[in-house]
């Protein structure tokens, strides 16, 4: 079972750079999400979808876009990436709203911005 | 915006010894989960409480929900080495999930 699919694993960039960080999940699952974890900070909120065509802003969504054009798939773009977005990005989905249902996470991706 | 606080940051524990991991809010709470995260991976989701007064078990670790208290323990019984990774514990936020710093737990052996 894939579960969710995150690419690539690691990508260094260098300040003013974008990139989309790719996140695919096989579960039917209709709710998705993009979190960022720094060190002493934990888990931090980017933006959630609750289904194809809807999306809303998390806790620190500045410089970050999202999409959801389809059930399976929840891209994260960095427009023009900055030394503070060096992290390590998780994506995550759930059955339905988290308030029933627990989160599958990916295996993130760790971003350097230099 | 609910925040959680999980104590201690970090524990280092002998092989065998009993070990409790907190979790408090600062608002109440209407569902507590409980992951666990090894270097360089995702996230695994280990229990999840919905009810005051609720206790789970798997394995080794067992988890309880103070409603009253806004606080959620997580408790390991005689701990082993594939118990070490870093615990987190996340709640409901009104359609997305928050999450506490997490408690980094090594096991020597």
């Amino acid at each position: 079972n894939a579960g969710v699919t995150q690419t690539p694993k690691f990508q260094v960039l260098k300040t003013g750079q974008s990139m989309t960080l790719q996140c695919a999940q096989d579960m039917n699952h209709e709710y998705m999400s993009w979190y960022r974890q720094d060190p002493g900070m934990g888990l931090r909120l980017i933006h959630y979808s609750v289904g194809a065509g809807i999306t809303d802003q998390g806790e620190v969504p500045n410089g970050y876009n999202v999409s959801r054009s389809t059930t399976e798939d929840f891209p994260l773009r960095l427009l023009s990436a900055a030394p503070s977005q060096t992290s390590v990005y998780f994506c995550a989905s759930s059955y339905s709203p988290v308030t029933i249902s627990p989160l599958h996470f990916g295996n993130g991706t760790r971003l350097t911005v230099t | 915006s609910q925040e959680l606080e999980q104590s201690p940051q970090s524990l280092i524990v002998q092989e065998g010894k009993n070990l409790t991991i907190n979790c408090t809010s600062s608002k109440t709470l209407y569902g507590l989960y409980w992951y666990k995260q090894k270097y360089g991976e995702g996230l695994i989701f280990l229990m999840m409480l919905q009810k005051g007064g609720e206790e789970k078990s798997h394995e080794k670790i067992t988890a309880k929900l103070d409603e009253k208290k806004q606080q959620s323990s997580l408790h390991i019984t005689a701990s082993q080495p594939s118990h070490a990774g870093i615990y987190l514990c996340g709640a409901d936020n009104n359609n997305d999930m928050r999450f506490g710093a997490g408690t980094r737990l090594t096991v020597k052996p």
